[in-house]
């Protein structure tokens, strides 16, 4: 079936101005996470969502970021106010949710490349 | 999550075995041993994962250390597309599992 898709693939904005980032989960997977890889770096989790349990939002950076999942299942990631180390990688990760998480496998899709000018 | 450590980078002959070693030495009980990795502007892929025992599937072996504090990923016949950073991770049970990535080891696959 199909993947993690998230769109844009691509985006460049200028410093201030907000973007909102889409990631679409695999179909039935009600778990859903969001990291981000800065430039030669490792990924950094962001937030995490779990059917309709209250996202987990411990690795978002600054209250400039935020997150929100519709019906329990499209995902859009906002950043307010881009600064440009916002520059990075967002990528977008589902698994089914059935299991305890360290269980599960997470899909990943491809990546909304973001550059802040 | 514990702690993983990887070689920087290592490189390896099209055709021949790749072993990646990873060390987890403070690995508790109920942690699993993932491995992902990332070919040059792609998102993370799913390679394998274990707890105890070893594992294969099409893709890979895991081989685990019996007092669980090591592991090797074998990629049995590389070719040039295994070329990628891989990520070794051991990851928690919990609610809330996020994946937290170190910066792997690059494997280069020569011709």
């Amino acid at each position: 079936g199909a993947g993690v898709s998230q769109s844009p693939s691509n985006k460049v904005t200028e410093k201030g101005k907000d973007v909102e980032l889409r990631c679409d989960p695999i179909s039935g997977h009600t778990a859903l996470y969001w990291y981000r890889q800065s430039l030669g770096q490792g990924l950094e989790f962001l937030i995490y969502f779990q059917g309709n349990s209250a996202p987990d939002k411990s690795g978002l950076p600054s209250d400039r970021f935020s997150a929100e999942r519709t019906g329990g299942s499209v995902s859009t990631l906002t950043i307010q106010r881009t600064q440009q180390e916002d520059s990075a990688v967002y990528l977008c990760a589902s698994s089914p949710g059935r299991l305890a998480g360290g269980r599960e496998t997470q899909y990943f899709g491809p990546g909304t490349r973001l550059l802040v000018l | 999550d514990a702690k993983t450590t990887q070689p920087t980078s290592m490189d390896c002959a099209e055709g021949r075995a790749a072993n990646l070693p990873c060390n987890h030495s403070t690995i508790s009980g109920n942690e699993y041993v993932y491995w992902y990795r990332q070919i040059h502007s792609q998102g993370p892929q799913y390679i394998i994962h274990g707890l105890k025992n070893n594992e294969t599937n099409e893709m890979a072996s895991l081989i685990i250390t019996e007092d669980r504090k090591s592991s090797t990923l074998i990629l049995p016949h590389a070719t040039l597309r295994d070329t990628a950073v891989y990520y070794c991770i051991v990851r928690a049970t919990g609610a809330n599992s996020k994946l937290t990535f170190g910066k792997g080891i690059t494997l280069s696959v020569r011709p």
